[in-house]
């Protein structure tokens, strides 16, 4: 079974300022991580993936996130936070058991960008 | 069109009535995915098809739920006997196998 938990349902920065995401995710096998992002009204939009490659994988719009297998994580980072990145992101993770491939969303963390 | 269509992009519909929702997929992509976003919360699964088979339906809350893909391209997600608890934005997106989701914009569905 697969299972996901954003640890925070909210955060809030000021632009400028370093952003962290965090998400934590249970697998049976070797996951597929994505993290998604979705601003008011809009569809749910890839950020970036990691597919067993590279531990840091780097997305759109300066975000990247790191896989780390020993703590069961993949936090989403940004260096400096832009008003334009206020939005809900969703962490996902997929574990392809017995040829399935369901992506399981975690509850999402809203970020909050002050001026 | 480039990307996955979804119509109506609002519904508002009495208790008790049938419902249609289209998804129109991203041309060429074989796996389609059925999500339901209640206000506040992640997207829940619903049903996943691989060409026009449902492959895994097992997010489907109950058998009001139904869903068809005829030839393995455009989905219908179908609920009957509509109640309150159903209102939310309904999902859909496709890719090809074992790649990234491409989602629509959703199809928001209200129940009086």
């Amino acid at each position: 079974a697969q299972s996901v938990t954003q640890l925070d349902s909210h955060v809030s920065v000021s632009e400028g300022t370093p952003v962290l995401l965090r998400c934590n995710y249970s697998s049976s096998y070797s996951p597929s991580l994505f993290w998604y992002v979705q601003h008011p009204n809009k569809g749910l939009q890839l950020l970036l993936k990691y597919t067993s490659a590279a531990t840091l994988v780097k997305g759109i719009n300066g975000f990247e996130a790191e896989f780390k297998k020993s703590e069961t994580s993949f936090h989403l980072t940004k260096p400096s936070a832009h008003m334009s990145d206020a939005a809900e992101y969703f962490c996902v993770v997929s574990d392809p058991a017995g040829g399935s491939y369901i992506p399981t969303f975690g509850r999402g963390t809203s970020l909050i960008v002050h001026p | 069109g480039a990307g996955v269509s979804q119509t109506p992009s609002n519904k508002v519909t009495e208790k008790g009535k049938y419902v249609e929702l289209r998804c129109d997929p991203i041309s060429g992509h074989t796996a389609l995915y059925w999500y339901r976003q209640s206000l506040g919360q992640g997207p829940e699964f619903l049903i996943y098809f691989q060409g026009t088979g449902a492959a895994d339906d097992s997010g489907l809350p109950n058998d009001r739920f139904f869903a068809v893909r005829p030839e393995g391209s455009v989905s219908t997600l179908k609920i009957q006997r509509t109640e309150r608890g159903d209102s939310a934005v309904y999902l859909c997106a496709s890719s090809y196998t074992g790649g990234e989701l491409f989602f629509g914009e959703g199809s928001r569905l209200t129940v009086l």
